[in-house]
């Protein structure tokens, strides 16, 4: 069965520092990976996601993430945080396989930017 | 382009009340999903409907629970003699194309509160 997995629960950082939220993944096949934030009593934001192709995959806000098809990694990152980004951010992992296969979330990861 | 819209927003239930939860896809999108938020945990899949359809139910409990997305308004989760463990977030999303198209985005709408009291 597919999984995904946010090892932190929380994640700190100082507003203008590189921050990096993690995500691994245990799925048979190649997966599709999305990321999604959600602000408070709000729902969820897409933000980006890797299918194929350039393992360094660029969205909303700044963020990036890179696939790691050996580490089964696909962790966000972005140069300089702001406080803004504070909010819950989720992975998600969807099978590539014809017919409908679930989207499956990480329990998410709380970043705080701190100013 | 209005995003996916849900309502109520907030809902508030006594044991034994029935809760409907309503979703409006966006325009342009045949496909809408369902799932629940439980405090301090992701979300969790429950049904995959297309119009008049559902295609996959596997995440939604079997009694009580029930949805429909009728080919005209919006789609409806409808949760019958509701106890305290069925409060969460609802949230539904929807996008373009179906199952054949796993690599579409799903967009989300706000969600909606449950509350049983």
């Amino acid at each position: 069965a597919q999984s995904v997995a946010q090892p932190e629960d929380q994640v700190n950082v100082a507003e203008g520092n590189p921050l990096t939220v993690k995500c691994t993944y245990s799925v048979s096949g190649n997966p599709y990976l999305f990321w999604y934030v959600q602000y408070p009593n709000r729902g969820l934001q897409f933000l980006l996601k890797y299918i194929t192709g350039d393992n360094l995959v660029k969205g909303s806000y700044g963020f990036e993430a890179e696939f790691n098809k050996s580490q089964t990694s696909f962790h966000l990152k972005k140069p300089s945080a702001l406080v803004s980004d504070s909010a819950l951010y989720f992975c998600a992992v969807r099978l590539p396989y014809s017919g409908n296969t679930p989207l499956v979330f990480g329990k998410g990861t709380r970043l705080s930017v701190i100013a | 382009n209005a995003g996916v819209m849900q309502n109520p927003r907030h809902l508030v239930r006594r044991r034994g009340q029935e809760a409907r939860l309503r979703c409006s896809p966006m325009k342009g999108h045949s496909h809408v999903y369902w799932y629940r938020q439980l405090p301090e945990e992701g979300l969790k899949f429950m049904v995959y409907l297309q119009k008049e359809n559902i295609i996959d139910e596997s995440g939604m409990p079997k009694e009580r629970f029930s949805a429909e997305f009728p080919k005209e308004g919006p789609s409806i989760l409808r949760i019958q003699q509701v106890v305290r463990g069925d409060s969460a977030a609802y949230f539904c999303a929807s996008s373009p194309r179906g199952a054949t198209h796993n690599q579409d985005t799903q967009y989300f709408g706000p969600g909606t509160r449950l509350t049983v009291l």
